[in-house]
């Protein structure tokens, strides 16, 4: 039972285009959710969070969207840069059980072509 | 500001065996979570401490243990190794959610 799903295993973005990057969810227990940033040999990198209060979070090139209704968010990264290329995964977890689990997709290759 | 420390860093060890994994996280932070990292499974919580009590817990066999020492400093423990316990073990320390977890780079763990 997969609870947070990213469909698409990779995407192709030419430089200075944008980047979507879409995550689903099922548990409408889900309250917070998180982009993670990961290359290889390292851990993942915190990119950018929102919460259910909200329907939208930027931090510079990053964009996060969700859609409470569709249970749906989206992290879009404009303009697309080289050192973009990484696998995104989308994280959710529930404020109310305590937040201390993080639920991630499977994640999604990105890569940025010159 | 040094980040969280994961050691070691690669591992390898026999069918049946035991092994521990250390985690040191951020200065300050207080909450310490586990996560196991397969190909096929994805990333998947172990489970996570604070001020040395563990609050949550994945859905992993009773030969995955943890515990955390009153200077935040973490440790896992999986006992009777398989060679499906042969993942990246990622550690993350936070002080709060809406600072996002902080991960490690991972012990690499392979069972032979």
């Amino acid at each position: 039972d997969q609870q947070v799903k990213q469909n698409s295993p990779s995407l192709s973005v030419q430089e200075g285009r944008i980047s979507i990057l879409n995550c689903d969810y099922t548990n409408s227990m889900f309250d917070y959710f998180l982009w993670y940033k990961k290359y290889p040999a390292e851990g993942p990198t915190f990119l950018i969070s929102i919460s259910s209060i909200k329907d939208k979070n930027e931090d510079g090139r990053f964009t996060v969207f969700l859609n409470k209704s569709a249970k749906h968010l989206s992290l879009h990264i404009v303009p697309s840069q080289p050192g973009d290329s990484a696998v995104y995964f989308c994280a959710a977890t529930s404020q109310v059980a305590g937040a201390q689990k993080l639920v991630f997709g499977q994640g999604t290759r990105l890569t940025i072509n010159p | 500001k040094a980040g969280v420390t994961q050691t070691p860093r690669y591992l390898i060890k026999t069918r049946g065996q035991q092994v521990t994994l250390s985690c040191s996280p951020i200065s300050g932070h207080r909450s310490v979570s586990w996560y196991q990292q397969t190909p096929g499974q994805g990333l998947q919580f172990l489970f996570e401490y604070f001020s040395e009590t563990q609050r949550n817990k994945g859905n992993f066999p009773g030969r995955f243990s943890g515990r955390q020492f009153s200077n935040s400093r973490s440790e896992m423990n999986v006992s009777t190794l398989e060679l499906g316990d042969s993942a990246l073990y990622l550690c993350a320390s936070s002080r709060g959610l809406s600072y996002g977890y902080t991960f490690g780079s991972g012990t690499r763990l392979t069972v032979v």
